[in-house]
């Protein structure tokens, strides 16, 4: 898991402004996934990737977009229609889908 | 969708002693169950997972076992150290929905008393 990075550690988002997370991964691994997690929800999905130029929407995609130009990034945006984005999001990577869920260290969004 | 539900949502276990956590799941063709422990602030970190063609994996102190027919699987931990207090997610995957995406349980919260 140590080669899945995610930055900025802490962000602060204003009102109706929109800002992108990143995820990035030195593992040659198809899949990646955005995961929202909530106090005492869990982890919910976002979006997902299994391959380059295509996502797909997981539970909570409403307010939130995503992009896969390059197999190592996704990054992630929340936009201004997210309403509630206080949030710990997680980015993981798996080799192909089928195997292990492997999670970078994640991205503590605040709103001021 | 799959459905994963997590038992007890706290556990609190005297040093020494022995944690069991149980997950149930709702569908009958899932075929990947990981288990990941989340310690407070940091990323959840695959400590063990199984296979439906699998009804026991042992990893030191860490054991997960399946019972497909009953539709559920269970972390044990055996020999617990305060180390171990952490935040436990279980999750499974099924080939007959969403492409392969995990449904994850809301997390066991593990304290070991020293």
């Amino acid at each position: 898991d140590g080669g899945i990075t995610q930055s900025p550690k802490y962000l602060f988002r204003k009102e109706g402004q929109n800002v992108t997370l990143s995820c990035e991964q030195n593992l040659n691994h198809d899949a990646m996934y955005w995961y929202r997690q909530d106090p005492g929800q869990g982890l919910r999905l976002i979006y997902y990737s299994q391959i380059v130029n295509d996502f797909q929407k997981g539970d909570i995609a409403e307010g939130y977009s995503v992009s896969r130009e390059k197999k190592e990034s996704f990054p992630l945006t929340v936009t201004s229609a997210q309403k509630n984005p206080t949030a710990f999001y997680l980015c993981a990577s798996s080799i192909d889908g089928l195997e292990t869920q492997y999670f970078g260290p994640g991205t503590r969004l605040l709103v001021l | 969708g799959e459905n994963v539900e997590q038992h007890p949502s706290t556990l609190s276990v005297q040093e020494g002693d022995s944690a069991v956590i149980k997950c149930t799941y709702s569908d009958s063709a899932s075929n990947y169950f990981p288990w990941y422990k989340q310690e407070l602030g940091k990323r959840p970190q695959l400590i063990i997972d199984i296979r439906s063609n699998v009804g026991e994996k042992k990893d030191q102190r860490i054991a997960v076992t399946l019972n497909k027919t009953a539709k559920h699987f269970s972390l044990h931990i055996t020999e617990t150290q305060p180390e171990d207090s952490a935040v436990y997610f279980c999750a499974a995957r099924g080939p007959l929905w969403g492409n392969n995406r995990l449904a994850f349980g809301k997390g066991n919260q593990v304290v070991v008393i020293p």
